[in-house]
């Protein structure tokens, strides 16, 4: 099956600095991608949908400034958490799909966020 | 925004005990997907469903997906303690943006 990586898996930074969160798809190229966010005992809410190439869509209440995305080739988006305070501690998961209808998302491994 | 809802949020049972967790739409699925998690993990693929009045298994688990396709059921028959976990559909949303349902968090005692 098709593979997303993710990096890296766990980070823990200070307040006030900006974390950068890769996603790679494997072995299938990606236009799209996904970003989502689970806080603890809750599902995943989807971020932002990254485009390869152009500007990412942000659901409602998502701050762009603060969750930049840059989906800069089809294999790589990334997703930067700037200035980061600690209620941005989150566990953030990307997602990738083949080109085509239907078709399944497969998931990175999740990066754990700690901001202290 | 969330446009699944599962039911129940929570559930705690013996092992042993069988146990339904329904994914609700409000619109027409095209495609429903199941998966497992625990927070801090990545997620396990469990299955999908298309066709209306499908249904799958996977080892003691099965799900369907009813005839007017808004609605899942996932059924775990005689539940361990490695079935405890996040449970959560999911689904495409008009383009490509995938949801996921509101998550069932599963316990299972021994």
């Amino acid at each position: 099956g098709a593979v997303v990586s993710q990096h890296p898996s766990w980070v823990i930074c200070k307040s006030g600095t900006s974390v950068k969160i890769e996603c790679r798809s494997l072995d299938f190229q990606a236009t799209t991608m996904f970003w989502y966010r689970q806080f603890p005992k809750q599902s995943l809410m989807l971020m932002a949908t990254s485009n390869e190439g152009s500007k990412a869509t942000y659901e409602q209440g998502v701050e762009k400034d603060k969750f930049l995305i840059n989906h800069a080739s089809l294999t790589l988006s990334t997703l930067t958490v700037t200035s980061a305070h600690p209620e941005d501690s989150s566990f953030y998961i990307c997602s990738a799909r083949r080109e085509g209808t239907n078709t399944e998302a497969f998931f990175g491994q999740g990066t754990r966020l700690t901001v202290v | 925004s969330q446009e699944l809802e599962q039911s129940p949020q929570s559930l705690i049972v013996q092992e042993g005990k069988n146990l339904t967790i329904n994914c609700t739409s409000s619109k027409t699925l095209y495609g429903l997907y199941w998966y497992k998690q625990k927070y801090g993990e990545g997620l396990i693929f469990l299955m999908m469903l298309q066709k209306g009045g499908e249904e799958k298994s996977h080892e003691k688990i099965t799900a369907k997906l009813d005839e007017k396709k808004q609605q899942s059921s996932l059924h775990i028959t005689a539940s361990q303690p490695s079935h405890a976990g996040i449970y959560l559909c999911g689904a495409h949303k008009g383009g490509n943006q995938f949801y996921f349902g509101t998550g069932t968090s599963l316990t299972v005692i021994p």
